[in-house]
Order: structure tokens, then sequence, then C-alpha cells
């Protein structure tokens, strides 16, 4: 069973409207979870975290934690093409490693 | 605001060769981790790196990878005999504490195998 799981996508939405990206994770002891954004052929880059179940805001992105359904979700408001790229979905295992989803490509149509 | 530096960020290898991919981790992170992306797949852990030795490592780091922080800056990764299979992007990353903290990647070497 895959640790970190993602629809590998493409998710394609219009530009302004909120893009919805999902993830589960199988280890129960994960603590931590974040979102990395990534454009193609670059590195990972930290979008948010979070530790807590429920919500977590940062401008126009919230992370959603369930840790009962074992789900984590990034919603990005008001898109925009530049947000355009590869969302990873990571959790902190309880061994203390980062693990990765296998990604979703976001495309964001002007 | 500080970063993790790698060099080079392109290294193209023949089939056999001995590789090093280099990093500077962030000055007072005290984890380092070296992480794989083959082109149009996951990320992958490779290994982590604590108090001068390694703390985890994945199937992947065999033999024929290894570490080593030789100067209290600098966090290498060596592959002993390439293979076309190891062509793949090679992250750095580094976090100042194990628990919770997020990890920074630096921008990578794409490693060529040939």
């Amino acid at each position: 069973q895959k640790e970190v799981e993602q629809n590998s996508g493409p998710l394609s939405v219009p530009e302004g409207a909120i893009a919805s990206l999902n993830c589960t994770y199988s280890d129960r002891g994960s603590q931590s979870f974040f979102w990395y954004r990534q454009y193609s052929g670059k590195s990972p880059e930290l979008i948010m975290f979070i530790y807590s179940n429920g919500d977590k805001e940062d401008g126009r992105f919230t992370a959603q934690l369930n840790k009962a359904s074992q789900y984590v979700s990034l919603l990005i408001r008001d898109s925009q093409p530049s947000d355009s790229a590869t969302y990873l979905c990571a959790g902190v295992n309880q061994g203390g490693k980062l693990i990765f989803g296998q990604g979703t490509e976001l495309s964001v149509k002007p | 605001e500080p970063e993790v530096t790698q060099t080079p960020s392109h290294q193209v290898t023949q089939m056999g060769q001995e590789v090093i991919l280099r990093c500077v981790p962030i000055s007072n992170h005290l984890y380092f981790y070296w992480y794989r992306q083959i082109l149009g797949q996951k990320v992958e852990f490779l290994v982590s790196f604590y108090n001068n030795e390694i703390s985890e490592k994945s199937e992947i780091f065999d033999d024929q990878f290894s570490v080593e922080r030789p100067d209290g800056s600098n966090f290498t990764l060596k592959i002993r005999s390439t293979k076309l299979e190891d062509s793949a992007m090679y992250f750095c990353a580094s976090r100042p504490t194990e628990n919770n903290s997020p990890l920074h990647f630096g921008n990578g070497t794409r490693l060529t195998v040939t």
C-alpha cells in the first residue's frame, strides 16, 4: 500500500475558480503534513504545512487535515495561471522521514 | 533568506563512472536528506543524515551510494559506479529539527548517465 496517495490529474480549472487537491495517507502515526509546489524541472517549494485537525489558511491557500479519515487537502482560491504546477503532498511517517505522494498536476486556464 | 545550494546543476557521466553530488545545507540545520526524482515520477527518499551518521536509508540506497559531511558545511552524495537508471534529479534537503519542521530543498542536480 502506498504511504501517500494523490490523484495524478491533470486537474484543470478556469482562472478565478477554486482548485481542490486531495491526498490520503496510510500511516496513522503520521503527525505532520506538507504541501509543496513543483514547477517542471524545478525543486519542490513549500506552500503550507499542517499538524492539527481542521483548516489552516494562508492567503489564497487553505490546508485541511482530517486524521480520522487520514485525509489532507489543499484548496487554492482565485486560481491563477501561475498556479499551474504539480502539487506534492507529503507526510512525515513514524520513522521520521518525509514521504511524498506522486503529485497532482494542476492546470489553470486563462 | 538562507537556502540550500547544490552543485553542479547538471552532471553528465558515463556508465560505470563515479559521481559526487554536492550540497551546502542551511547553516543552522541539523538534519540532512537526499531525494531523487526520475523524470515523470515521484520524489523518492534516499537517505537521511544526522549527527554525522546515516539515520535512515531506503531500498534504493544500496552499496553503490554513500553520503558524507566532510567539513561541517558540505554534504555529499557519491555514486560509485553509475548505471543508466541512476539518471534523475537529485535533491538535497535540510531542516533544523526532526519533528514537524518542513524540509528546505536545494535546486537539484540533474544527473544524466550515458
